[in-house]
């Protein structure tokens, strides 16, 4: 049963526009969330994280939202750019056992 | 540092064949993690390791898989015999710390025939 669902397998954005992705969870005790970013023929790597006592982290041009009382984040880019081009995966943990349930992913590709 | 290393990075194999997947992680990192990718499923945790001991396998498909963690440089994830279904792309992650960043490699791609 997957925890963390990320609906929407694709999105295709305009370059210099906004990219949005959304996550949902069915788990109230995950506490802590990251989204990771990958690469064709390369691993995940850590993009951005937010606590559950939070309710927005911005990095730049990557803002995550968390709304807890309805068990949804998103992640924002902002403007997008073409190497923003990649598989985005939400993922989220429990700080007792602190085991990384993800979603399936959303390919994001972003057009010039 | 060289980052996590895999090998292979493809393995094309019968059914019915044993498959050995291999991981070296992060010098210095305590924590690894196997991982498997499916287009339905996302990524999926298969089992983790603390300083070389098997700490969480509730993850791990069936008994035709197996993990092992000899040593703090190197881990193994076998699948005997193969089937179709276990075509995936498996990735090992390691960290330094449970709830520090996981630093993934970049996987192997397995097709079972």
């Amino acid at each position: 049963d997957q925890q963390v669902k990320q609906n929407s397998p694709s999105l295709s954005v305009q370059e210099g526009r906004i990219s949005i992705l959304n996550c949902d969870y069915t788990n109230s005790m995950f506490d802590y969330f990251l989204w990771y970013k990958k690469y064709p023929a390369e691993g995940p790597t850590f993009l951005i994280s937010i606590s559950s006592i939070k309710d927005k982290n911005e990095d730049g041009r990557f803002t995550v939202f968390l709304n807890k009382s309805a068990k949804h984040l998103s992640l924002h880019i902002v403007p997008s750019q073409p190497g923003d081009s990649a598989v985005y995966f939400c993922a989220a943990w429990r700080s007792n056992d602190y085991k990384l349930s993800f979603g399936a992913g959303t390919t994001v590709t972003v057009r010039a | 540092d060289a980052g996590v290393i895999q090998s292979p990075r493809h393995e094309v194999t019968e059914m019915g064949q044993e498959v050995t997947l291999r991981c070296k992680p992060i010098s210095g990192h305590d924590y690894l993690f196997w991982y498997r990718q499916t287009m339905m499923r996302g990524l999926e945790l298969l089992i983790y390791f603390n300083n070389n001991v098997p700490i969480d396998d509730s993850g791990m498909p069936e008994d035709r898989f197996s993990a092992k963690m000899p040593n703090a440089s190197f881990s193994t994830l076998k699948i005997q015999p193969s089937e179709p279904r276990d075509s995936a792309v498996y990735f090992c992650a390691s960290s330094s710390d449970i709830q520090e960043t996981q630093y993934f490699g970049p996987g192997t791609r397995l097709l079972v025939l």
